[in-house]
């Protein structure tokens, strides 16, 4: 099993609330990903880092914002949310082999 | 053009059928390739990486098509516990971020 943990599992927010996302890996991976997946549709890239002060942007814009302070911890913020925002996100991490791991992902709902 | 292409199914086969197939991609650069399963509402988890030599899992069997571009995914001797979203990814650059499929629905009936 992968050693890849994210907080909180589910979420509804009101609107404009501040939040962040947890993604926690003790694997030592260099790599940690953010993805973005409504129920029955594909997964979407839309943040990554290839270690400490690293963070990019992925293949589909979002206002949410990351941070890579630590190699273990790549939190996901959104300041603002807004229902549009509303979907899961899942956390990933991956060493130099490639194979990627997965967190059970945090679902959010904005009302 | 995305960089990896699946049949987005719905597969529906008996118990005990065989069902399998495809992913495409783009470029022919790409260097690791892996298949993923997800269940509704769960997170994708690694089903088995894809070899140049092709590979054996179980009823599992993958295959690397270079030439053609393409990697496929058969499953003998179907399980209701099969019924699933298989994912094929690929990694396009060596050291780079992985391209994911939209994946292939597969349900199996009794």
């Amino acid at each position: 099993e992968a050693d890849i943990y994210q907080t909180p599992r589910y979420l509804v927010i009101g609107t404009g609330k501040k939040i962040t996302l947890e993604c926690s890996q003790t694997m030592g991976h260099d790599k940690m990903y953010w993805y973005q997946q409504d129920p029955g549709m594909e997964l979407h890239l839309i943040h990554y880092s290839y270690g400490v002060n690293s963070t990019e942007k992925g293949d589909l814009s979002s206002e949410s914002t990351v941070s890579r302070i630590r190699t273990e911890h790549f939190p996901l913020t959104l300041e603002s949310a807004r229902p549009s925002h509303t979907s899961q996100y899942l956390c990933a991490s991956s060493a130099s082999g490639n194979t990627i791991y997965f967190g059970e992902g945090s679902w959010l709902t904005v009302v | 053009r995305k960089e990896v292409e699946q049949d987005p199914g719905p597969f529906n086969v008996p118990e005990g059928a065989t069902v399998a197939f495809n992913c495409t991609y783009s470029n022919s650069a790409s260097q690791s390739f892996f298949w993923y399963r997800q269940d509704c509402r769960k997170e994708p988890k690694l089903l088995m990486s894809v070899y140049s030599s092709g590979n054996e899992d179980g009823r599992f069997t993958a295959q690397l098509n270079r030439a053609s571009q393409y990697i496929s995914l058969l499953i003998r001797d179907s399980k209701l516990s099969d019924s699933a979203t298989y994912l094929c990814v690929v990694n396009p650059w060596g050291d780079y971020k992985l391209s994911f499929g939209a994946g292939t629905t597969v349900t199996v009936r009794a």
